[in-house]
C-alpha cells in the first residue's frame, strides 16, 4: 500500500510564498502529482513529477526527492484565488490502478 | 473544461434506495477511477476500471458496484443508501491506466453531489 502524509492546513499572507511538503512511502514508485481543489469542485492538475529536482510552472513549483520518499509545491506571489486545497497523488507500479491522494492541504491565503 | 462528464450533477434520494452515477471519461481514454469526498475529507479512491475491465479496487462497501461499457463510459451503482454515503462522487479518467509512466494524470469530472435524506 501507500503512505502519503501532508500537513492538514497552512496559513499565509498574499503576495508571500507557501511551501507544501508530501511524504510518500511506496515501492514501485511511478510519479507524484499535485492537483489543487477548490471547495465543492473537481480537482485540477498542477504538477508532475517523476525524477528527482525541480519543475518550474509560472508561480508553482514541485520538487522530488525519491532517495527521501518527499516532494513539496512551492506557491510564489499568493494570490486571493490561492485559497484551496492542494493534494499530492502518487502512481506506484505495486499499486497497479489505485491513483491514491493523501489527504489534501487546506491553503488560506489572508489579506 | 476536463472533457470528464458526469451526470447528474446533483441527486437527493431516501435512505435505502438505489442510485446510479454515470461518467463519460475524455475522449479516446481507457482509465476510468472512482472516488468519494465526504464533507472536509480527502478524496477516497474506490475503483478503477481500464477498457471495461476491473483493475484495482480501494476502500468500496460491497452495497456499491460499479461497470465500463463497451463504449468506456461507466457507472457507479450505489445501493441500499445510508445517510453516510452523502458524498461528493467524482470519476477521472486518464489515457492508459496508471501506472503508465509518463505525464498521464487523471482529469476530474465535475462529480454528481448525493446528499441522502
Amino acid at each position: 500500500g501507500q503512505n502519503i502524509d501532508q500537513p492538514t492546513e497552512m496559513t499565509a499572507t498574499e503576495g508571500a510564498i507557501v511551501q507544501i511538503n508530501c511524504t510518500y512511502q511506496t515501492s514501485g514508485f511511478n510519479g507524484l502529482f499535485w492537483y489543487q481543489q477548490h471547495a465543492g469542485e473537481a480537482p485540477t492538475f498542477l504538477s508532475y513529477n517523476v525524477l528527482d529536482g525541480l519543475e518550474e510552472k509560472g508561480r508553482f513549483s514541485s520538487f522530488l526527492s525519491r532517495s527521501k520518499g518527499y516532494s513539496y509545491l512551492l506557491l510564489k506571489e499568493l494570490q486571493m484565488k490561492d485559497s484551496a486545497s492542494y493534494l499530492c497523488a502518487v502512481s506506484s507500479t505495486d499499486s497497479w490502478g489505485k491513483f491514491q491522494f493523501g489527504a489534501g492541504t487546506q491553503v488560506v491565503v489572508t489579506p | 473544461d476536463s472533457g470528464v462528464t458526469q451526470t447528474p450533477k446533483h441527486l437527493i434520494t431516501a435512505t435505502g434506495q438505489r442510485v446510479t452515477l454515470r461518467c463519460s471519461p475524455r475522449s479516446g481514454d481507457l482509465s476510468v477511477y472512482w472516488y468519494q469526498q465526504s464533507l472536509d475529507q480527502g478524496l477516497q479512491f474506490l475503483i478503477q476500471y481500464y477498457n471495461g475491465e476491473e483493475r484495482a479496487k480501494g476502500n468500496i462497501l460491497e452495497r456499491f458496484s460499479a461497470q465500463q461499457f463497451p463504449d468506456l463510459h461507466s457507472e457507479l451503482n450505489l445501493s441500499s443508501l445510508e445517510l453516510g454515503d452523502s458524498a461528493l462522487y467524482f470519476c477521472a479518467s486518464s489515457p492508459r491506466g496508471l501506472p503508465a509512466g509518463g505525464n498521464t494524470e487523471a482529469f476530474f469530472g465535475q462529480g454528481t453531489r448525493l446528499t441522502v435524506v
